[in-house]
């Protein structure tokens, strides 16, 4: 069974720091795109970063570029969101998402998210 | 890159058919056919529905199917049930090589 689980949510403050990670299992990771996509409370999905199944090819939305770090340890079928500089509007439940083709937008498995709260 | 632009709320009746709309521009959904569909209950991870435009997932009811012209692209779903009440949202690739959602659609089933 795929399963996709996020973890290193939680409080921090304007301007901190904040690691996620997303644990996967049930298929062979290193030959999948992985994803991160937020939704701040009570809004839409949006998307935040992909990266290839190597780590050769990472793109990130213009709202987080600079910012966080998407990255990947195919040995541990572990994805990765390093997340610096961190504002109110970051705010949001960040799920990790499979894809099968990098950019394919063909998120066929979600993790259950994750919360992050950005507040002094 | 802003949002697709998706009707805020649509509504039916059990066994009605919906269809919901996604508008971009030629840079989204008019110039690629990386469509997807999702559906969001609340407190729920996203669901994939659709991809390509019109391709569904194994598992995935044949009451949904989406289709596109131009920059808009559609859902449908037909037979319309209580289980069908969600949130649903459009994605498309960009020619930024980035990845865009709609404003999302509140669906109602009356």
């Amino acid at each position: 069974e795929v399963q996709l689980v996020e973890s290193g949510g939680g409080l921090v403050k304007p301007g901190g720091s904040l690691r996620l990670s997303c644990a996967a299992s049930g298929f062979t990771f290193s030959s999948y795109s992985m994803n991160w996509v937020r939704q701040a409370p009570g809004k839409g999905l949006e998307w935040v970063s992909s990266i290839s199944s190597s780590s050769s090819y990472i793109y990130y939305a213009d709202s987080v570029k600079g910012r966080f770090t998407i990255s990947r340890d195919n040995a541990k079928n572990s994805l990765y969101l390093q997340m610096n500089s961190l504002r109110a509007e970051d705010t949001a439940v960040y799920y990790c998402a499979r894809d099968g083709i990098l950019l394919a937008n063909r998120f066929d498995y979600w993790g259950q998210g994750t919360l992050v709260t950005v507040s002094s | 890159q802003s949002a697709l632009t998706q009707p805020a709320s649509v509504s039916g009746s059990p066994g009605q058919s919906i269809t919901i709309s996604c508008t971009g521009t030629s840079s989204d959904v008019g110039g690629y056919n990386y469509v997807s569909w999702y559906q969001q209950h609340p407190g729920k991870a996203p669901k994939l529905m659709i991809y390509d435009v019109s391709n569904r997932p194994s598992g995935v009811s044949n009451r949904f199917s989406g289709s596109k012209s131009g920059n808009t692209a559609s859902l449908t779903i037909s037979g319309l049930q209580a289980e069908d009440e969600a949130d649903y949202y459009c994605s498309s690739y960009t020619s930024s090589s980035t990845l865009v959602f709609g404003t999302g659609t509140k669906v109602t089933v009356l």
